[in-house]
């Protein structure tokens, strides 16, 4: 059975990088198919998704974070990161890892939807 | 961006009773590719349908997805206790992924 487990600090000040990482464990990260994502969780507000990378490393981000966020995979850990960078108290949230269930169409893999997720991590952005 | 509207927001039910739970997308959603989640209070979000209405591995068959194009529903027969929660419809057939904001279906 996939499980994955966020880590990670759960206070960040404003300005600065928020770095989190994601330990996969009943499985290899290693997959021709499926990515590696992460979705975050304002507090009593509803899911946004922020982006996901592939294992061979190929990433598709949400716009609006596109300028700040960047996810990596680190096969040798089993483990995939994300940095979100310049945080203000609008990216207080949990944040989940998933698995992305990948498909291929036409020859190329469209992300789908998220088959196992982390426990999630609260993260406060705050001086 | 493929915006998705959940309707109601809240819904007051009684266990035994039904649930139908609406999605409703901006824009028609390639492939019928829409996903349905439950989650609990202090809970990652749990999959119960992919492709609008295909169940996922051990969602009890008291849950049901149907719909296409631009409107979809997730209806739960007979509301057992434990399907008390929030849910959340994610749409996959165009990027940016999104989701919508959310039903709670609580105890009445």
């Amino acid at each position: 059975q996939l499980q994955l487990q966020e880590s990670g600090p759960g206070l960040v000040k404003p300005s600065e990088t928020l770095s989190l990482n994601c330990t996969v464990s009943g499985g290899s990260i290693r997959t021709e198919i499926n990515y590696w994502g992460w979705i975050r969780q304002p507090p009593g507000k509803g899911l946004e998704w922020i982006g996901s990378v592939s294992s061979s490393g190929s990433s598709h981000y949400r716009p609006s974070l596109k300028s700040r966020v960047s996810i990596s995979v680190d096969m040798s850990q089993n483990q995939f990161s994300l940095r979100l960078t310049s945080v203000n108290a609008a990216d207080t949230a949990v944040y989940y890892c998933a698995r992305v269930k990948g498909f291929r169409i036409f020859g190329a893999v469209i992300l789908g939807y998220f088959d196992y997720w982390g426990q999630g991590t609260l993260v406060t952005v705050s001086s | 961006e493929i915006v998705l509207t959940q309707s109601p927001g809240t819904l007051s039910l009684s266990p035994g009773e039904s649930a139908i739970l609406s999605c409703r997308a901006s824009a028609s959603v390639s492939s019928n590719y829409l996903a349905w989640y439950q989650q609990k209070l202090g809970q990652a979000p749990r999959l119960l349908i992919d492709g609008a209405s295909s169940r996922a591995t051990g969602i009890p068959d008291r849950f049901s997805g149907s719909g296409s194009g631009t409107d979809f529903s997730l209806t739960i027969s007979r509301l057992e206790p434990e399907d008390f929660a929030v849910y959340y419809c994610q749409q996959y057939g165009s990027s940016p992924l999104t989701f919508g904001g959310g039903t709670k279906v609580e105890i009445k």
